[in-house]
């Protein structure tokens, strides 16, 4: 198991801004992923977030928007870019062995207005 | 596209009475992970299984693997207002590149 602090835990922002979420594990992960989650929906996979090297984004989601870092194996931040209110969701980081037995952080709410 | 398909959608039990999810997938999978999402919470992993014809309990709950590794299930047994929440299968591709795809869960609420 892992345990996954991640923040914000919520945040309130304004279209056109940026806001960048953190990921902190307590130990040290292979593989780190970020998923987004709308309201009542399913988990849908943004980005796998690689150690030293640019992170692999699922169709639909590019670097631009979503610029990942993962500056060694237990941290992470994903970003979302000039947020408009589709923006608004739940955001997600996980942890994992490939993608199998999955912990997640607590989730970051965020809200674009 | 390879797809997870999860029935019911939703499914609202008095205490006490059974429950069960189904999953199926549009392609053969390596195995199938169930997680239990509690209401404003993240999800959590409930259990792995990856043999044909698999079935695990943990207590109340019973995960079923099918035969052909294309379904599953989960059955509660007994539901209790502690059960409530949405329960996510994912499964990996038996392919190449083992991507996981998620159903779109099951909302349990269980009146008291």
């Amino acid at each position: 198991s892992a345990v996954i602090s991640q923040k914000p835990s919520r945040d309130i922002c304004q279209r056109g801004t940026s806001l960048t979420i953190q990921c902190q594990v307590d130990s040290q992960v292979t593989m780190m992923f970020w998923y987004r989650q709308q309201p009542g929906q399913s988990l849908t996979l943004i980005a796998t977030a690689n150690q030293g090297s640019e992170a692999t984004y699922e169709s639909g989601f590019v670097i631009d928007k979503f610029p990942i870092s993962r500056p060694n194996l237990t941290f992470s931040t994903l970003t979302v870019s000039n947020m408009s209110p589709e923006d608004s969701s739940i955001y997600l980081c996980s942890v994992g062995h490939r993608e199998e037995k999955l912990f997640f952080g607590s989730g970051t709410q965020l809200s674009v207005l | 596209g390879q797809q997870v398909m999860q029935i019911p959608q939703y499914q609202h039990v008095q205490e006490g009475e059974d429950f069960t999810t189904y999953c199926n997938s549009s392609t053969t999978l390596s195995n199938i992970q169930w997680y239990k999402q509690r209401p404003g919470g993240h999800p959590v992993f409930l259990i792995q299984l990856v043999k044909s014809g698999e079935v695990k309990k943990q207590k109340r709950l019973t995960f079923q693997f099918g035969e052909a590794k294309k379904n599953s299930s989960l059955h509660i047994t007994a539901t209790q207002t502690t059960d409530v929440g949405t329960y996510f299968c994912a499964g990996n591709n038996a392919g190449n590149n083992r991507k996981l795809i998620w159903g779109l869960g099951t909302s349990l609420a269980v009146n008291p």
